[in-house]
């Protein structure tokens, strides 16, 4: 069981706008950690989607957006493509694990 | 452009001390405020973090793992290096290390990551 919780998996249509929750806790988010997100495609290395709840490292589309309020944050995607589908992980610091970094369990988004 | 590549045996018996070298290019691995990690994927499963090393040797393991893992650093080689110890079939994974940032008190996350190396632990 994953210290930071997601949905298993969200759906759209192209074009559509999906989001993608992650729940954590008053020793990680909570805490005033911050979140970060990454894409995982098929058969690939994890990629930095988000960091810092919401900043975009260069070369990522601004239609990947990020936000953090109390113990959550989220990850939203407009004019979804389907180039979109894959994997998608939150992940954050903990105080209470000797320090450890967290992820969340990772969902599967579909473009349908 | 900062690269990880993993290496070591695909395959390692039960028991036995899983142990992989990731090399880094393109940069150097004791310049910046970096930290390097492990970090695991079993299959059609979600990531979980192993541990991490800075260049000045301190560590930091995942407590669920920390009585069987060691992680090094080898600043002449740009290299660092995971041990785990006492391995059975629940350690099969892809192993990815990675790169990681600390941009200030409360913010830690990974730039930078290998390609990933399958071991699975098997007789």
């Amino acid at each position: 069981q994953s210290v930071l919780t997601q949905p298993p998996s969200v759906s759209g249509a192209p074009g559509q706008r999906v989001t993608i929750s992650c729940t954590g806790s008053s020793s990680n988010i909570g805490a005033g950690y911050d979140v970060h997100w990454y894409q995982q495609l098929p058969g690939t290395a994890p990629k930095l989607l988000i960091y810092g709840n919401s900043n975009r490292p260069s070369g990522v589309p601004d239609r990947f957006s990020g936000s953090k309020s109390g113990t959550s944050a989220s990850l939203a995607i407009t004019g979804l493509q389907a180039e979109d589908e894959a994997d998608y992980y939150c992940q954050s610091y903990d105080s209470s694990l000797s320090g450890s970094m967290v992820f969340g369990g990772g969902t599967k988004l579909t473009v349908l | 452009q900062v690269q990880l590549q993993e290496s070591g045996p695909g395959l390692v018996k039960p028991s036995q001390t899983l142990s992989l070298t990731c090399t880094v290019s393109g940069g150097s691995i004791s310049s910046g405020s970096y930290y390097w990690s492990w970090i695991r994927q079993p299959a059609g499963k979600g990531l979980e973090w192993i541990g991490r090393i800075y260049t000045s040797g301190s560590t930091n393991y995942n407590p669920s793992l920390k009585s069987r893992v060691t992680i090094s650093v080898d600043t002449s080689k740009n290299q660092f290096s995971l041990k785990l110890s006492s391995v059975t079939a629940a350690d099969t994974a892809v192993y990815y290390c990675a790169r990681g940032i600390r941009e200030d008190w409360n913010r830690y996350y990974f730039d930078y990551w290998g390609q990933g190396t399958l071991v699975t632990v098997s007789s």
